[in-house]
């Protein structure tokens, strides 16, 4: 199976900050990563798919890059609706997929 | 737009099988290049892809659960199911039902939408 990791496991910063999130595939995965926001209670939120396309509906501070097996959701400037975890997930291995460990962003 | 919802007993005990159903609305579920997965979250931890199935019958389970898992579709009634036999304390988890989105360029795809999940505890 390939392994995702995410860095950091969690992360605390105030509104109006850019925070960036960075998932790696324990192996190649082009661009085959998906990027979705679970708040608490709440299902997963699709919100990056194919590594950089925004999601119809998704606010353009979030934003997603890289392939191969580094990766980066950005969020430019913070908002409150935005504390939540926050998971990557590969699509390479079509007869598995699996998701990261998750990257919980809460208040400073 | 399209939602789907789970449903299904809430407690099931050990050695027992879980059985959850997925109801699809606002779309029929054999239209488009979609295909129907089950994902699970034990409480306070990271998701768990269990598999998927499409119209066709054809399905994909995580290797892990793989002996135990059986998931299937009834066009008809516009829902999908999830069987987990055998289960333990270590299959409480929410469970949620996902359409996932492929196309040629991106055969794996991504879930969206999600179903709002369903806590399922494994207790006598």
């Amino acid at each position: 199976d390939i392994q995702m990791t995410q860095s950091p496991s969690s992360l605390s910063a105030s509104v109006g900050d850019r925070v960036t999130i960075t998932c790696r595939a324990s192996q190649s995965i082009s661009s085959y990563l998906n990027w979705y926001q679970q708040k608490p209670g709440k299902a997963p939120k699709l919100l990056i798919y194919a590594a950089s396309s925004l999601q119809s509906g998704v606010p353009s501070r979030f934003s997603g890059s890289g392939s191969g097996t580094d990766f980066t959701l950005t969020i430019s400037s913070l908002q409150p609706e935005d504390f939540a975890t926050y998971y990557c997930q590969q699509s390479y291995s079509t007869l598995v997929f699996t998701f990261g460990p998750g990257t919980k962003v809460d208040i400073k | 737009q399209v939602q789907l919802q789970e449903s299904g007993p809430g407690l099931v005990k050990p050695s027992q099988t879980l059985s959850l159903t997925c109801t699809v609305s606002g779309g029929s579920i054999s239209s488009g290049s979609y295909y129907w997965s089950w994902i699970r979250q034990p409480a306070g931890k990271g998701l768990e892809w269990i598999g998927r199935i499409y119209t066709s019958g054809s399905t994909n389970y995580n290797p892990s659960l793989k002996s135990r898992v059986t998931i299937s579709v009834d066009t008809s009634k516009n829902q999908f199911s999830l069987k987990l036999s055998s289960v333990t304390a270590a299959d409480t988890a929410v469970y949620y039902c996902a359409r996932g989105v492929s196309s040629s360029w991106f055969l794996g795809g991504w879930f969206d939408p999600w179903g709002q999940g369903t806590l399922v505890t494994v207790s006598s």
